[in-house]
């Protein structure tokens, strides 16, 4: 049984494009992440949610907006896709938001053309 | 800015061989320092560390924290090819939310 799983795993699309990526965990924990990684290979955060509430939310353009419709989903969706939003999008799990380490999916990679 | 940055970027060593990856950070609220082994996807969770002086060991893994000077180093004895990844440090905050910052990474090869 796979931890955190996300779907799709690829994503290829046109610019001005809405698309959404899926994320679920079952481990049982109560806080979930959204990281991007891009070219550089740096991973940045983008989102944290506990039980269902936001609790970070970065310097993300609006675009992006993420939901999570209980504890263990937590899906991204984003509007208008450009160029520069191509990037590997990993969603991460956490047994709370105060401490610990995560539990990655296995990434999207979204190449947006 | 938080910072962290790890060196050296790239390593290829030989099968047998020790290494030592290094990670210094600069973090406000510094709670943590994590490592992390990254292959073709999902990161995987090596070592949390939060008290300086004190190793952790794993198998042929081991880590170190030094608080005072703000540093971190991840070593592998008698590598092996399937230790070939990227090596991720990151660094996490005393605050609400669990954020972790990140470096670039070390990318080890190891050949046979």
């Amino acid at each position: 049984d796979t931890a955190v799983s996300q779907t799709p795993k690829y994503l290829v699309t046109q610019m001005g494009n809405d698309k959404s990526i899926k994320c679920e965990q079952n481990l049982g924990h109560d806080t979930m992440y959204w990281y991007k990684q891009d070219s550089k290979k740096f991973l940045k955060i983008m989102f944290s949610y506990n039980n269902k509430e936001l609790i970070i939310n970065e310097t993300v353009p609006n675009r992006f907006s993420p939901k999570s419709p209980d504890k263990a989903h937590l899906n991204l969706h984003i509007n208008s896709l450009e160029l520069g939003d191509s990037a590997v999008y990993f969603c991460a799990s956490s047994q709370d938001y105060t401490i610990g380490g995560y539990t990655f999916g296995s990434g999207t990679r979204l190449t947006v053309v | 800015e938080d910072k962290v940055v790890q060196s050296p970027l790239s390593l290829v060593v030989h099968e047998g061989d020790t290494v030592t990856l290094n990670c210094s950070y600069e973090v406000t609220n510094f709670r943590s320092l994590l490592w992390y082994k990254q292959e073709k996807k999902a990161p995987t969770f090596l070592f949390m560390l939060t008290s300086s002086g004190i190793e952790k060991k794993s198998g042929r893994l081991s880590s170190i924290l030094d608080k005072k000077e703000l540093f971190s180093i991840l070593n592998i004895t008698a590598t092996q090819t399937g230790d070939s990844a990227v090596y991720l440090c990151a660094a996490g905050r005393m605050e609400y939310g669990n954020k972790l910052v990140f470096g670039a990474g070390t990318i080890l090869r190891v050949k046979s």
